[in-house]
């Protein structure tokens, strides 16, 4: 158990519809960063916060947002729902944002768009 | 800029037999490497990194990884392959100086056989 909690586990939607995935760090972890598993794109980073501010954007669509609140758990927020969404939505934390540190990843949210 | 390529898709190997999952990486100055496995249904868990010191690295599970810098390489190796050690792995790089998330490679299926 990697001590980061993501709910829901699944979760079933139609196209343009929205959904909220959430995450939990670590406890004392400060930085949070969101990525997006498909079989055909591997592992795509999202977006990471430190400390509630936003630190670097991946490749995040315009049509998702996330933010982190003052307890430190973290939002993805996903609009519009498309087919091409469906994916597995990881959170990771780490200690600080520094580059030297290994992520602590959930277990993820599996989201279905039909 | 920086980069991690995983040039196997898939390695198979027999068990009890010696493993190693290829990673080569690019980028400015000195990297810092990482190694992830994902078991099926789970989110990625940390394996070992390089940051700096001895070129051979252990991490978990009685895994290692030696960092070649004249071949820009960081291949996972372990001396004796076990049924479980089947997953999928990632090599990750990080710039010293960069933010952000780690560059993932693409991964490597290991399967290995009884």
């Amino acid at each position: 158990d990697s001590g980061v909690t993501q709910t829901p586990k699944h979760l079933i939607t139609a196209t343009g519809q929205r959904v909220t995935l959430r995450c939990s760090p670590r406890s004392g972890d400060l930085s949070v960063y969101w990525y997006q598993q498909s079989l055909d794109q591997g592992l795509q980073f999202l977006i990471q916060y430190y400390n509630g501010e936003e630190r670097a954007k991946g490749n995040i669509l315009e049509r998702f947002s996330a933010q982190q609140f003052p307890d430190l758990h973290s939002e993805l927020n996903l609009s519009s729902l498309e087919l091409g969404d469906s994916a597995l939505y990881f959170c990771a934390s780490s200690s600080t944002s520094g580059p030297s540190y290994e992520q602590y990843f959930g277990p993820g949210t599996r989201l279905t768009v039909t | 800029a920086q980069s991690v390529a995983q040039p196997e898709d898939q390695v198979n190997v027999a068990e009890g037999n010696p493993l190693t999952v290829k990673c080569t990486y690019s980028v400015s100055g000195n990297p810092y490497l990482f190694w992830y496995v994902q078991y099926p249904n789970r989110g990625l868990q940390f394996l070992l990194k390089y940051i700096t010191g001895d070129n051979l690295v252990k991490g978990s599970y009685g895994f290692e990884a030696e960092f070649n810098k004249s071949q820009t390489s960081f291949h996972l190796k372990k001396p004796s392959a076990l049924v479980s050690d089947s997953a999928l792995y990632f090599c990750a790089v990080r710039d010293p100086q960069g933010q952000g998330s780690p560059h993932f490679g693409a991964g490597t299926r290991l399967t290995v056989k009884p």
